[in-house]
Formats: C-alpha cells, structure tokens, sequence
C-alpha cells in the first residue's frame, strides 16, 4: 500500500513561512490534496490538486509537488494557521482506488 | 451546497456492531462519480480511511478492517451507513463521512460524530 510521510511537527514564528512535506514514492506523479484541522473540528481543504486553493483559503496558504515530495507553504504565517495539516492522495495501484493520508503534522505558531 | 451529517449512538458495547449513518443534503447520493467514504479519527491520532461506496453501490474497503466493516447506501433516503462489527475499546474514535471524486478531494465532510465502546 501507498505511504505518505510528514513530519510530526513544525513549528514558525508569526510572520514567517511555514513549510510542511509530505514525502511518498514518485508522488509527482500523483495529485495532492492537503487539509487542516483545528481541535475539535472536522478537516478543511486548503489546497487541492498539488497547488489550488479552494474559495475562501488566504492566499498564504500554497502548494508544489515533484518527485518524491510534496509541500504545503504557509506564508506570513498568522496565530490562527496553527493546526494540524494532513496531506492526501488518491492510490490507485490495486483493483480500487486507495484513499491514502499522511499523518499529520503539527504546525506551532510560537 | 453539499451538506453532510453523522448520526447514531455514542455509546457501542464491546463486541457489538456500530451503527452509523451519513445524511447527504444539497446534492443526490445518486450523482455520478463521487465515492461517499467513511474517514476515522482515534483521540489525538491522525486521520484513517475506512472505506467507501460508490455512487454505482460497489464497495471497498481499508484491508486492515475489511473482515468488520459493510459500507452501505440508500438512494431513498439520501443517506449512506457504516457498520462495523465486533468493537472494542480501539475502535472508540470520531467518524467522518465525506464526498470525493477520484483523484480529487474529499471536498465535503460532516462534523464528525464521536463513538465510544465501553461497557
């Protein structure tokens, strides 16, 4: 099965630029979606399709994806981004289509 | 807009069958090309695919609880639901259910609904 690989936690000073990877063999190759979740709350896209930005979502908020490594950047990062982000990919390796999520990681707002 | 929401007990015994359903407003279950799935999400953990269902009725699931879960639909109602059988304390977590396409987002989700299995 497909394996996406973030980092536990990230953390960023107000104002600076958050990177956050999301690491999965030849993920290039695939479209990546990413979410954040607040405590308590259910997840909201923030990117989609390696680099979209649904309406709504600042412009802070942006995506790439080559190779083996896909990353959400969050600029001018705010107190509000702190959250946890997960990335997501559709796998299709199998007979069906595979729903795959990274494990998360923390963003801290310091 | 496309609304979700979860509904069922909050409190499932060990060894039972947990019951949930997923209320798809805005939109019909029916449409064409969308997987409505069932998303799980243990206390503090990250997020975890159970499986889903798509618009055509056919089904799959996570292979690490293939052998408990019966994703199911019911165009009447506008509704999909998870049963997942034999519970115990690990399957305690937040259930989700969400619409996606394949190779695009799950764009909508429900609230979540957390599911307790204590005696």
């Amino acid at each position: 099965s497909y394996v996406l690989t973030q980092p536990p936690s990230v953390s960023v000073a107000p104002g600076q630029t958050a990177r956050i990877t999301c690491g999965g063999n030849n993920i290039g190759s695939k479209s990546v979606h990413w979410y954040q979740q607040k405590p308590g709350q259910a997840p909201v896209l923030v990117v989609y399709d390696d680099s979209d930005r649904p309406s709504g979502i600042p412009e802070r908020f942006s995506g790439s994806n080559s190779g083996n490594t896909a990353t959400l950047t969050i600029s001018r990062v705010e107190a509000g981004d702190e959250a946890d982000y997960y990335c997501q990919v559709w796998d299709s390796s199998s007979d069906h289509p595979d729903v795959v999520f990274g494990g998360g990681t923390k963003l801290t707002v310091l | 807009q496309v609304q979700l929401q979860e509904s069922g007990p909050g409190l499932v015994k060990p060894s039972q069958t947990l019951s949930l359903t997923c209320t798809v407003s805005g939109g019909s279950i029916s449409s064409g090309g969308y997987y409505w799935s069932w998303i799980r999400q243990h206390p503090g953990k990250g997020l975890e695919w159970i499986g889903y269902i798509y618009y055509s009725g056919s089904t799959y699931y996570n292979p690490s609880l293939k052998s408990r879960v019966t994703i199911s639909v019911d165009t009447s109602k506008n509704q999909f639901s998870l049963k997942l059988s034999s519970v115990t304390a690990a399957d305690t977590a937040v259930y989700y259910c969400a619409r996606g396409s394949y190779n695009k987002p799950l764009g909508y989700w429900g609230q979540g609904t957390l599911v307790t299995v204590s005696s």
